[in-house]
């Protein structure tokens, strides 16, 4: 079945480091992928997404490429800061009797220091 | 930009009494909407899809009877917790997919969740 894995957290960095949350998933055909951020309190929002293999999303200097040779839709920024603290979750679009659904990774939270 | 909301954002009630949660699409009509449940330190689970005006399709192992679900416009759809129990305690969080056609395409939007504590 699809599936969607991404790294434990929580991820502790100091403001200004760079950032790598590592996700791969497993599913038939070719899924469309999403990263979503949850601020503490606050339900999902979308923060980027890719839809077909080297695809590069990107938002609020976040990044991650869709690498279909290794299964991967790593999470990127080059700098840090406080106000990026929260639960990021990577996901996949897949296709079910003819809607889509998405499967969502266990979620990695950051902590970002000043 | 698309703005989902849920109501009401956190609930106590006694064991066996019956909760209903509303999640409604603000600006944008929504055919298609999703409830999740989420555990603390665990992924979001789907539990349930919902299309207007039609039943719902729940994912395997959710209880049917117990999680009632109804769409019965665009802009609202709602979930009923019936004869809740402690077990039953989590955050509850739906999404609403756009109509086919409108601008904002296949992009699933959530609402900021509500928090369910059993008794």
């Amino acid at each position: 079945g699809n599936s969607v894995t991404q790294m434990e957290g929580p991820v502790t960095l100091s403001e200004e480091a760079f950032l790598t949350i590592n996700c791969t998933y497993t599913a038939t055909g070719y899924p469309s992928l999403f990263w979503y951020v949850q601020y503490p309190g606050e339900g999902l929002q979308l923060l980027l997404k890719a839809t077909k293999a080297d695809d590069k999303g990107s938002n609020k200097g976040f990044e991650a490429t869709y690498r279909k040779e290794t299964t991967s839709f790593h999470l990127e920024k080059g700098s840090v800061q406080v106000s990026d603290s929260a639960v990021y979750f990577c996901a996949l679009r897949r296709m079910n009797s003819g809607y889509s659904t998405l499967t969502f990774g266990k979620g990695t939270m950051l902590l970002v220091s000043p | 930009g698309a703005v989902v909301s849920q109501h009401p954002s956190r609930v106590i009630c006694k064991s066996g009494t019956s909760v209903k949660i509303e999640c409604r699409s603000l600006d944008f009509q929504a055919t298609t909407m999703f409830w999740y449940r989420q555990f603390p330190k665990k992924s979001l689970m789907l539990m349930a899809t919902s299309n207007e005006g039609s039943k719902a399709t729940y994912e395997q192992g959710v209880e049917k009877d117990k999680f009632l679900i109804n769409h019965a416009s665009l802009t609202l759809s709602t979930l009923t917790v019936t004869s809740a129990h402690p077990e039953d305690s989590s955050f509850y969080i739906c999404s609403a997919r756009a109509t086919p056609g409108q601008a904002m395409g296949e992009t699933q939007y959530f609402g900021p969740g509500t928090r369910l504590l059993v008794l």
